[in-house]
């Protein structure tokens, strides 16, 4: 499976829009991105994925590239609650496995 | 999204010990269930794959006879820490995946549980 690069950390402000880059440059045709994310002390929490087009569900937007090679998670209307480790994983369609890198630890301020 | 139940969620036990770790998928047969380990401060790191009735597959480095996985059925999956030491304390989750390999992309989202945190005196 390709290698994710994400930033270390980021802060956001409260009601903010949260952006989190994740770089996949390596990225083959058949792979899936994946966002999760984890609350301090729980379990991953899955939150979107896709191929090639732009994604949206009730939590999130996925944004990827024409080329691929990156995408962004944007969270809307950001909340404390959103304050957590968050995982680009990127993944081959049907392969058994997800391996998590580092994550982003993005803080959400009030 | 789907729900993945483990229990329990916190034990302590002393060195020497087994202790057993359950997984279940409650509204969905997982055909394949994960079990990770994730030391303070760390990523999570993947320990095995298990397929409902056939043997778990580990990843280099884990012991497969210190940690037994046994899927019988396509809701629980269970891991037993053998002869448990401080150095197996650690935060273990466990995932599930329903479906088949080229399923719809719905099926082949993880979910995951929300941990069992083992301390071993």
């Amino acid at each position: 499976d390709a290698k994710t690069t994400q930033p270390t950390s980021m802060d956001c402000a409260e009601g903010r829009a949260a952006n989190l880059p994740c770089n996949h440059s390596t990225i083959s045709g058949n792979e899936y991105v994946y966002w999760y994310r984890q609350i301090h002390s729980q379990g991953p929490q899955y939150i979107i994925h896709g191929l090639k087009n732009n994604e949206t569900n009730e939590m999130a937007s996925l944004i990827i590239t024409e080329d691929r090679k990156s995408s962004t998670l944007i969270l809307p209307h950001a909340t404390l609650r959103d304050t957590a480790v968050y995982y680009c994983i990127v993944r081959l369609q049907g392969a058994q496995k997800l391996v998590f890198g580092q994550g982003t630890r993005l803080t959400i301020n009030p | 999204g789907a729900v993945v139940s483990q229990h329990p969620s916190w034990v302590i036990c002393k060195s020497g010990t087994s202790v057993k770790i359950e997984c279940r998928s409650l509204d969905f047969q997982a055909t394949t269930m994960f079990w990770y380990r994730q030391f303070p401060k760390q990523s999570l790191m993947l320990m095995a794959t298990s397929n409902e009735g056939s043997k778990a597959t580990y990843e280099q480095g884990v012991e497969k006879d210190k940690f037994l996985i046994n899927h019988a059925s396509l809701t629980l999956s269970t891991l037993t820490v053998t002869s448990a030491h401080p150095e197996d304390s650690s935060f273990y989750i466990c995932s599930a995946r329903a479906g088949l390999a080229g399923g719809s992309a719905g099926q082949e989202t993880q979910y995951f549980g929300p941990g069992t945190r083992l301390l071993v005196l």
